[in-house]
């Protein structure tokens, strides 16, 4: 059973554009959502991350937006960029008991299209 | 810092023969992670280690894969014998003490077993 849903699979969005992904989960112990940006050939990084206290994150031109009653959260980017062109994986944790299992989505295919 | 090294980056094997994955976790990480990654089944926790000592092996899929870490500057995922199936990138990940939310990956080995 997959503990987070992600989606789009992929997406395609041109240079200047906002991409959205969007993710659900269904475990309120849940405690902390990272997204992870992996480029090919390389393992998935830590791009930005937030708790379930606040609504929203901003880092740069990437934002986490934080639904806590419908238990849905998602990555927005703005501006985005031929660069930002990578999969991207949400993820949900207990961390707050030292839980050890990270869970993440299926990941989005994103292409920043010139 | 050098971040987490894996070795080899490529392992072409037959059937059959045993295969050697090695990890270099980052120096003062005390939880050490390994996934495979997957078309089929995206991100998958193999097993999870704290402190040099398995925690969690609930994702290791058959008695053919076997993990170690005699020290807490090194770990090796085994797999004897190698089938086809076991075809995949697998990824060794860090994170600091008490913070298994915030992982650094390595950049995996591509295993592909004929």
């Amino acid at each position: 059973q997959q503990q987070v849903k992600q989606s789009p699979q992929s997406l395609i969005v041109q240079k200047g554009g906002i991409s959205i992904i969007n993710c659900a989960y269904e475990n309120t112990a849940f405690d902390y959502f990272p997204w992870y940006q992996q480029f090919p050939g390389k393992g998935p990084a830590l791009l930005i991350a937030i708790r379930p206290d606040v609504s929203e994150k901003k880092e740069g031109r990437f934002t986490i937006s934080f639904n806590k009653s419908a238990k849905q959260f998602s990555l927005h980017i703005m501006d985005s960029q031929p660069g930002d062109s990578a999969t991207y994986f949400c993820a949900a944790i207990t961390a707050s008991t030292g839980a050890n299992n990270l869970f993440f989505g299926t990941g989005t295919r994103l292409t920043v299209i010139p | 810092d050098a971040g987490v090294i894996q070795s080899p980056r490529h392992e072409v094997t037959e059937m059959g023969q045993e295969v050697t994955l090695r990890c270099k976790p980052i120096s003062g990480h005390n939880s050490l992670f390994w996934y495979r990654q997957t078309m089929m089944r995206g991100l998958e926790l193999l097993i999870y280690f704290n402190n040099n000592v398995p925690i969690d092996d609930s994702g290791m899929p058959e008695d053919r894969f076997s993990a170690k870490m005699p020290n807490a500057s090194f770990s090796t995922l085994k797999i004897q014998p190698s089938e086809p199936r076991d075809s995949a990138v697998y990824f060794c990940a860090s994170s600091p003490r008490g913070r298994n939310e915030k992982l650094f990956f390595g950049s995996g080995t591509q295993l592909s077993v004929l």
